[in-house]
């Protein structure tokens, strides 16, 4: 099945920085890549998402990169705000063996802007 | 108000008790997921639904129980075969065929 690496396990940024989360997965039939944003206590929030026939997508501050052939993807967030501090999620799904429904997430980022 | 709901926020449950998360939505959305989220650790798929009265085990399916009755509605019991639930359940919802999953705001299970 398909396996999803995220690193940084916790990142910590200065308000006004540049912030890169990055995945690689291992099922090359993937195509959907969704970033979720988590605040403490709630569900997931949709913030992004690509699909394997673009490269890059970009909403204001948030940009994802996509690489098929080394199998990983990125999230950048510029101009880093301290309401960005959430723990964010990569997912992947698409793969083969008829589990084209299933979202596999990383283990996930701590991401924390400082004033 | 579309979007999804859960209830409790927080429920609590005594040795050999079994007890049932509410999860309803109003997307008009066909699929519906079961999640849980331990401290650290990414979303484990627990059941999936794509149509009514269908559902299918996800990865971690043992100790837990599902119905779909109704289209709006996905309730999961944690039995008392489940040793270890204390954890963060999350309830999803997508369209058939549709990769994008949108989250309800959790239940928290602790145990007594």
């Amino acid at each position: 099945g398909e396996n999803v690496e995220q690193h940084p396990s916790t990142l910590s940024v200065q308000e006004g920085d540049s912030a890169v989360i990055k995945c690689t997965y291992s099922d090359s039939a993937s195509n959907y890549f969704p970033w979720y944003k988590q605040e403490l206590g709630k569900g997931p929030q949709l913030i992004i998402d690509i699909r394997s026939n673009v490269g890059e997508k970009k909403d204001q501050r948030i940009a994802v990169t996509l690489n098929k052939t080394a199998k990983h993807f990125s999230l950048h967030i510029t101009e880093t705000q301290p309401e960005d501090s959430a723990v964010y999620f990569c997912a992947a799904s698409g793969g083969g063996g008829g589990s084209n429904y299933k979202l596999t997430f990383g283990k996930g980022t701590l991401l924390t802007v400082n004033p | 108000d579309g979007g999804i709901t859960q209830s409790p926020k927080y429920l609590f449950r005594k040795e050999g008790q079994n007890v049932t998360l509410s999860c309803e939505q109003n997307l008009n959305h066909d699929a519906m997921y079961w999640y849980r989220q331990d401290p650290g650790q990414g979303l484990r798929l627990i059941y999936y639904s794509q149509i009514v009265n269908d559902f299918q085990k996800g990865d971690i399916a043992e100790g837990y129980s599902v119905s779909r009755e109704k289209k709006e509605s996905f309730p999961l019991t944690v039995t008392s075969a489940q040793k270890n639930p204390t954890a963060f359940y999350l309830c999803a919802s997508s369209v058939v065929g549709g990769e994008t999953q949108y989250f309800g705001p959790g239940t928290r299970l602790l145990v007594l």
